[in-house]
């Protein structure tokens, strides 16, 4: 166990309306990343950050936006929802600058 | 940039024998690691691999990185119907990010 969490797990929302999907963690890890995962496409980066207030776009950061305030907290944010935007979302976390990623749950939003 | 390809996209095996999975890379790895995903449910990181020729094994799960570092295989020995899940396969790219394989869907028969 990681001390990863996501919230919520699952989501269902309009097209059009915001969604803000929070990782938490209790390691104090300084790296975090948010992946989707969609049949076909496999694991994919949104945004990632290397410590608080620092972050940076992933291959598919369109239509998202992130913030990392404190060490332990980064959101991912829809503005505006779509429905190629139906994903699950993935947070991710790692202690070192090489090395393996741990997990979240995953987060399963549908848009309708 | 660099891709991932592995093989096969899906696994079918009766329980108790062996299989192996297959990830190749497009550039020298310099850090590659699996990892194991239940369906509906987060990854769970297996092993990492970084020098040529490295080997590791957790239970009766072994990944092997080849000498030039452009290949890695993950080898079960006497596959239960635990070992069942997709495969996923990542590898550095930047000091920050990983890239990942699509991932091998293993199915166990009883």
């Amino acid at each position: 166990d990681a001390g990863i969490t996501q919230s919520p797990r699952h989501k269902v929302t309009e097209t059009g309306t915001p969604v803000t999907l929070r990782c938490h963690q209790t390691e104090n890890h300084r790296y975090m990343y948010w992946y989707r995962q969609d049949p076909g496409h496999g694991l994919r980066l949104i945004h990632y950050s290397y410590g608080v207030k620092d972050t940076d776009k992933g291959e598919v950061s369109d239509g998202y936006s992130v913030s990392r305030s404190k060490t332990e907290d980064f959101l991912l944010t829809l503005e505006s929802a779509t429905s190629s935007q139906t994903s699950v979302y993935f947070c991710a976390i790692k202690r070192d600058r090489i090395g393996e990623q741990y997990f979240g749950p995953g987060t399963r939003l549908t848009v309708t | 940039s660099q891709e991932l390809e592995q093989s096969p996209q899906s696994l079918i095996v009766q329980e108790g024998k062996n299989l192996t999975i297959n990830c190749t890379s497009s550039k020298t790895l310099y850090g590659l690691y699996w990892y194991k995903q239940k369906y509906g449910e987060g990854l769970i990181f297996l092993m990492m691999l970084q020098k040529g020729g490295e080997e590791k094994s957790h239970e009766k799960i072994t990944a092997k990185l080849d000498e030039k570092k452009q290949q890695s295989s993950l080898h079960i020995t006497a596959s239960q119907p635990s070992h069942a899940g997709i495969y996923l396969c990542g590898a550095d790219e930047s000091n920050y990010q990983l890239i990942w394989g699509a991932g091998t869907k293993l199915i166990i028969k009883p």
